[in-house]
């Protein structure tokens, strides 16, 4: 069975902080992908990051970088000095390679960051 | 850059009443899907729509539920005889290929009172 686990219900950083957003996941499969979306408040999906199995390489975007670690089944977002703009509801996601690639969502990670 | 358009955004209807969910995907994409978010809770998978079938649906989506692409541009959900515990955030995707990231509608907030 495919899982994915945000284990952090609700982080409250201070503006400027850097913040760590933990995912772990289970999968049999050897091909899968991994994912971020941000849910601002207004309640759309916002595609951050795709990530496949065979691709461990740590990714940085701005201020944005992803840690892909097969050996732990974890996938963390890491934000770096963060931004009132950065509260959100973020997901991390799950899909395998075989059927028709349905999204497996974790419980999402609540962060809000005060000025 | 392309989007995937929902409408209504917000739907209110009466428990027991059908109601449709509209969605039209990228227009160079293949698969389609619609996803759930009970308020406060995760992004729950309902069902997923390839060449012009259902390619694969969770156990949320009974008899009561089912997917249309009308006209080649639509993408529509339906709900035959709404329950409280539809009331959600629907949201469609749609991808150009197995795998790559999705593109997600905005949402429809459905209400039923």
């Amino acid at each position: 069975a495919q899982k994915v686990t945000q284990a952090q219900t609700e982080i409250s950083v201070v503006e400027k902080e850097d913040v760590t957003l933990d995912c772990v996941y289970e999968t049999r499969d050897t091909t899968y992908y991994l994912f971020w979306y941000k849910q601002p408040p207004s309640g759309e999906l916002v595609f951050l990051i795709r990530r496949n199995s065979f691709d461990e390489q740590n990714e940085i975007s701005g201020r944005y970088s992803w840690n892909f670690q097969k050996s732990t089944s974890s996938f963390n977002f890491t934000i770096t000095a963060s931004q009132v703009v950065d509260s959100a509801v973020y997901f991390c996601a799950l899909s395998s390679s075989g059927g028709y690639n349905k999204l497996i969502f974790g419980a999402g990670t609540r962060l809000a960051v005060h000025p | 850059e392309p989007e995937v358009t929902q409408t209504p955004s917000h739907q209110v209807t009466q428990m027991g009443q059908e109601v449709i969910l509209r969605c039209v995907p990228i227009s160079n994409h293949l698969y389609f899907y619609w996803y759930r978010q009970i308020l406060g809770q995760k992004v729950e998978f309902l069902v997923s729509f390839y060449n012009n079938e259902i390619s694969e649906k969770s156990e949320i989506f009974d008899d009561q539920f089912s997917v249309e692409r009308p006209d080649g541009s639509n993408f529509t959900l339906k709900i035959r005889s709404t329950k409280l515990e539809d009331s959600a955030m629907y949201f469609c995707a749609s991808s150009d290929r197995k795998n790559y990231g999705y593109t997600f509608g905005s949402g429809t907030r459905l209400t039923v009172v």
